[in-house]
C-alpha cells in the first residue's frame, strides 16, 4: 500500500504471477485517479487512469479498481514481468484540482 | 516527438548560488508544472502554469520562482540555493489543468552543498 516517508513499502512477486498494488486516497470529493510507473533514474510514466463514475478500467495487462466507499484504489498487473520492476505511484485530483501523489510502492519481480 | 525535455540532467551547486532549470514540451499542451521528488516520497508540486501567461504556487513554492516563457517553455529558478533544495526536479505538462494525465520529463538531479 501507499506510505509517506523514507521507506517505500515493497511488494515482491514471482515472475508470471499477478501483482496487486494498493492505494488509499484521502479526499472523497476526488473524481480522477491515475497510476504512474517510475523506473530508476527516469521520470514517471503514465499507466492507466480512471474517473469516479467508473469502478474498473482495463488496459494492456493492467486493471485499475476503484472503491469509493472505502476510498481505495488498486492496480493489478497480470503475468508480472521483470520489466515491471519499478516504483508505482497513485495520484488523485483533490482540492484545488491538482494531482496529489502518494508515496509510492516498490514492485520487485523475482525471475 | 521528444515530449517533455529538461536540462540539465545533473547539477551541483554551492549554498547561495543561483540557477535556472529549463523545460520545454512539444505536445502543444496548455499547462505545465514543476515537481520535486525526495527519497521515498511522492511528487510535490512547486509551481504550475495553467496556461501561457499565468503561474500559480503549488504545495512547496518557497525558495523558487518560475517563468512561463511561451507556450512551450516553463523554467524554474532557484535564486539562492539551500541544502534543503537538494532533490530531483521533474517538469510535466498536460493538455489542461486539473483531472488530466501529466506527461513528465526525465528529471534534473540537483545537489546543493
Amino acid at each position: 500500500g501507499e506510505s509517506v516517508g523514507l521507506h517505500l513499502p515493497t511488494l515482491s512477486v514471482q515472475e508470471g504471477d499477478n501483482s496487486i498494488i494498493n492505494c488509499a486516497y484521502s479526499n472523497s470529493a476526488s473524481d480522477y485517479f491515475i497510476w504512474y510507473k517510475q523506473e530508476s533514474g527516469k521520470g514517471p510514466q503514465f499507466i492507466i487512469d480512471i474517473r469516479s463514475n467508473m469502478d474498473k478500467r482495463q488496459g494492456q495487462r493492467v486493471t485499475v479498481l476503484l472503491n469509493k466507499t472505502v476510498k481505495h484504489l488498486s492496480l493489478q498487473i497480470a503475468a508480472t514481468q521483470p520489466g515491471d520492476s519499478a516504483v508505482y505511484f497513485c495520484a488523485e485530483n483533490n482540492a484545488g484540482n491538482m494531482l496529489t501523489f502518494g508515496g509510492g510502492t516498490r514492485l520487485m519481480v523475482k525471475p | 516527438n521528444a515530449g517533455v525535455t529538461q536540462t540539465p540532467k545533473f547539477q551541483v551547486l554551492k549554498t547561495g548560488q543561483s540557477m535556472t532549470l529549463q523545460c520545454a514540451q512539444d505536445m502543444n499542451h496548455n499547462s505545465m508544472y514543476w515537481y520535486r521528488q525526495d527519497p521515498g516520497m511522492g511528487l510535490r508540486l512547486i509551481y504550475y502554469s495553467a496556461s501561457e501567461g499565468t503561474t500559480d504556487k503549488g504545495e512547496v513554492p518557497n525558495g523558487y520562482n518560475v517563468s512561463r516563457l511561451n507556450k512551450r517553455e516553463f523554467s524554474l529558478r532557484l535564486e539562492s540555493a539551500a541544502p534543503s533544495q537538494t532533490s530531483v526536479y521533474f517538469c510535466a505538462s498536460s493538455e489542461l489543468v486539473g483531472a488530466e494525465k501529466l506527461f513528465f520529463g526525465s528529471g534534473t538531479q540537483l545537489s546543493v552543498l
